[in-house]
């Protein structure tokens, strides 16, 4: 059974740092693109990055490029967001998901999110 | 950057009524769209991908259709399990969601 779990949300200081963790579980977790996608309090999905299975590639959207950094440990099992510089604005629930296939930017499996909150 | 916008932004209908979604996007995504729905306190669930291909488990009272820049998400009889917010996504640059749509039972 597939499962995900995310970890390390919670209140921070605008400017501050959180780093996010995603364990992963029930599927070959080095053959799939991984990402993260997050959902502000009452508002709709937003993506913010993606990794691919071996690592060495990323893409973030716009919003979070050069302040937030994704990255994985094949060997545990584990995706990570370093979130830095944060704003209220990146105050949101944050949830992991994997692709479909190796490589698919849609989304079958998805953790059950984890609220991360900036303010002073 | 890829805009999806949705309409309505809410649908209530009665059970066993048609309901039916709709997506459009500022440039064409081709047949890369994908459907979710999300209810209160849950992560979204994959519906529909490849505009028309109904994900694993996926009841078949669930329909996409469409290409290009307009698409459509039909419930062919509605059940009450099926309220929430429904949102499509475009991957053919990258990934942007739609603002989404609530279905309320009626």
């Amino acid at each position: 059974e597939v499962q995900m779990l995310e970890s390390g949300g919670g209140l921070v200081q605008p400017g501050g740092s959180l780093r996010l963790s995603c364990a992963a579980s029930g599927f070959t977790f080095s053959s799939y693109a991984m990402n993260w996608v997050r959902q502000a309090p009452g508002k709709g999905l937003e993506w913010v990055s993606v990794i691919s299975g071996s690592g060495g590639n990323t893409y973030y959207a716009d919003s979070v490029k050069g302040r937030f950094i994704i990255s994985r440990d094949r060997s545990e099992k584990t995706l990570y967001l370093q979130m830095n510089s944060l704003s209220a604005e990146d105050t949101a629930v944050y949830y992991c998901a994997k692709g479909v296939y190796s490589g698919s930017l849609f989304f079958d499996y998805w953790g059950q999110g984890t609220l991360v909150t900036v303010s002073s | 950057e890829i805009v999806m916008t949705q309409s309505p932004a809410t649908l209530s209908v009665s059970p066993g009524e048609r309901a039916t979604l709709s997506c459009r996007a500022s440039q064409s995504v081709s047949s890369n769209l994908a459907w979710y729905q999300q209810k209160p306190g849950q992560a979204p669930r994959l519906l529909i991908y490849t505009a028309s291909t109904r994900a694993t488990g996926i009841p078949a009272r669930f329909s996409g259709s469409g290409s290009g820049t307009e698409f459509t998400l039909t419930i062919s009889s509605l059940q009450s399990e099926d309220f929430g917010i429904y949102y499509c996504q475009q991957y053919n640059k990258w990934v942007t969601f739609g603002g989404g749509t609530k279905v309320e039972i009626k």
